[in-house]
C-alpha cells in the first residue's frame, strides 16, 4: 500500500505570511497532484507534477516534485484569506497493475487558515 | 452548469436502512470514480467505471456496498444495511480517458450520517 504523509496537519497564519506544506512517501509515484478542498465542496485540482525535480508555479503558489518522485511541496507566498482550505496531495502509482493503476492515493491533507 | 453533480447533498439514515447516492458526471466523460472521505481524512478510492464497465471495485469496504453505471453516464452507489461506520462524505469524480483520466473533476459530495 502506498501512503502519503502530509505535514503540518493544521496551519494558521496571518495574511501576508509565506508558508510551505509537505507531502512525503516512501514509495515512488509516476506523478503527484495537489488539490484544494473547501468546506462542503469536492477537491479541485490545482496542479500535476510529473518529472522528478519539476517546479510549477501558479500565481503565488509554487509546487515542487522531489528528485526521487517520492515527495512534493507546496509553497504559498503572501498568503491571502482566499487561500484558506484543505490542501490535499494525491499520488498516481508508478507500477502498472491494470485498472487499479487509475486509483489516486490521497494524503490526509493540511488544513490552512489565513487570518485577515 | 457543466460540473459533476451529486444528490442528495445530505442524507440521514437509521442504522440498517438502505441508501442510494446518485452521481451525474460531466457530459462525455468516460471515467467515473467514487471515493469515501471520513471526517478529517483524505478521500479514499472505492470504485472505478469506464463507460458502463466497473473495472476496479477493490476499494469497496464490504459486500454491502454496490455501484452501477448501467448506461455509461449516471452512476449510483448503493449501501445496504447501513452501519455507523458508513458515516462519511461520498465523492464522485469524472474524467476523460488516456492521460486525461488523472484530471478528475469532483462533485460536491453526499454527506451520509447513520444514526
Amino acid at each position: 500500500t502506498q501512503l502519503l504523509e502530509q505535514s503540518p496537519q493544521f496551519l494558521s497564519i496571518q495574511e501576508g505570511e509565506n508558508l510551505t506544506v509537505y507531502c512525503n512517501s516512501s514509495s515512488v509515484f509516476s506523478s503527484l497532484q495537489w488539490y484544494r478542498q473547501e468546506p462542503g465542496e469536492g477537491p479541485v485540482l490545482l496542479v500535476t507534477v510529473v518529472t522528478g525535480g519539476e517546479v510549477k508555479k501558479l500565481k503565488r503558489l509554487t509546487f515542487q516534485f522531489g528528485d526521487a518522485r517520492k515527495d512534493s511541496s507546496l509553497h504559498i507566498t503572501a498568503a491571502q484569506p482566499g487561500d484558506t482550505g484543505l490542501y490535499l496531495c494525491a499520488g498516481v502509482s508508478s507500477v502498472w497493475s491494470g485498472a487499479g493503476s487509475y486509483q489516486l492515493t490521497f494524503g490526509k491533507g493540511t488544513k490552512l487558515s489565513v487570518i485577515p | 452548469g457543466a460540473g459533476v453533480s451529486q444528490s442528495p447533498r445530505y442524507k440521514v439514515a437509521k442504522r440498517g436502512q438502505d441508501v442510494a447516492l446518485r452521481c451525474d458526471p460531466i457530459s462525455g466523460h468516460v471515467s467515473l470514480f467514487w471515493y469515501q472521505q471520513a471526517l478529517g481524512q483524505g478521500p479514499e478510492f472505492l470504485t472505478y467505471f469506464q463507460n458502463e464497465a466497473q473495472l476496479d471495485k477493490s476499494g469497496l469496504p464490504s459486500d454491502r456496498f454496490f455501484a452501477e453505471r448501467p448506461e455509461g453516464s449516471v452512476s449510483t452507489l448503493k449501501i445496504q444495511r447501513t452501519q455507523q461506520e458508513d458515516s462519511a462524505v461520498y465523492l464522485c469524480a469524472s474524467s476523460g480517458q488516456g492521460r486525461e483520466i488523472y484530471e478528475q473533476y469532483f462533485g460536491p459530495g453526499t454527506r451520509l450520517t447513520v444514526t
